[in-house]
């Protein structure tokens, strides 16, 4: 299967710890994307990458979290002193760059955050 | 800034029905693209169709067609000959230039045998 990982589905996790998560996009895609999706609600932009760079931060991307992507390739998602607020569904996107044109997004499996 | 608007939370249609799923959506672009995103229960999203909005045609996929209205900005979404595999959470979208995505905030549809 060569689409979008994500890894870990599911992750339970006490106030004030820290926890990453992780996304392999499509191998030739250039762009990947992090949205976040609470119950009940469309997904929201957080950030994304061309290649390497993160070229936007949402305003929802707190000092808490950080993302990187270092090698253009994979893609981790770090949230900090985790809040109750930050349980969601945090989907991961990636498109390759066509000059001109706005490819389409596809998505991962999403991991669930609980935070308790 | 751009927005979506889902108005209906839910619908329901009988199988072998056909059902169309409303959206309005607001941009200060000229060069913007739609689409419909399906996400079933407990799975990933995926792509249903796409629309750009240089196009004048309505695209088609299918089962699934759009009815876009580009003077009202609206998009609407027709599903054909409904299945019992139809039953998801639809979303509309929108992206213009900054590559980013927004959504609605979505409508369940189920489909009734």
């Amino acid at each position: 299967d060569t689409g979008v990982s994500q890894d870990p589905r599911h992750k339970i996790t006490k106030r004030g710890q820290n926890v990453t998560f992780r996304c392999d996009p499509i191998s030739e895609h250039n762009r990947l994307y992090w949205y976040r999706q609470t119950l009940g609600q469309g997904p929201e932009f957080l950030t994304y990458f061309q290649n390497e760079a993160q070229l936007e931060k949402s305003r929802l991307l707190s000092d808490r979290f950080s993302a990187e992507r270092p090698k253009g390739s994979f893609s981790t998602l770090e949230i900090q002193r985790t809040e109750q607020g930050d349980s969601a569904m945090y989907l991961c996107a990636s498109s390759p760059i066509r000059q001109g044109w706005q490819e389409t997004q596809y998505f991962g499996p999403g991991t669930r955050l609980l935070v308790l | 800034a751009q927005t979506v608007t889902q108005s209906q939370p839910e619908m329901s249609v009988q199988e072998a029905e056909t059902v169309t799923l409303s959206c309005t959506y607001d941009t200060s672009e000229s060069d913007y693209y739609l689409f419909w995103y399906k996400q079933p229960p407990s799975r990933q999203m995926i792509l249903v169709i796409r629309q750009e909005a240089y196009k004048q045609q309505n695209a088609t996929e299918n089962r699934f067609s759009v009815n876009f209205q580009k003077a009202a900005k609206s998009f609407s979404l027709k599903i054909s000959d409904s299945q019992l595999g139809d039953a998801a959470m639809y979303f509309c979208a929108l992206t213009g230039a900054n590559s980013k995505l927004t959504f609605g905030k979505g409508i369940t549809l189920s489909v009734r045998p």
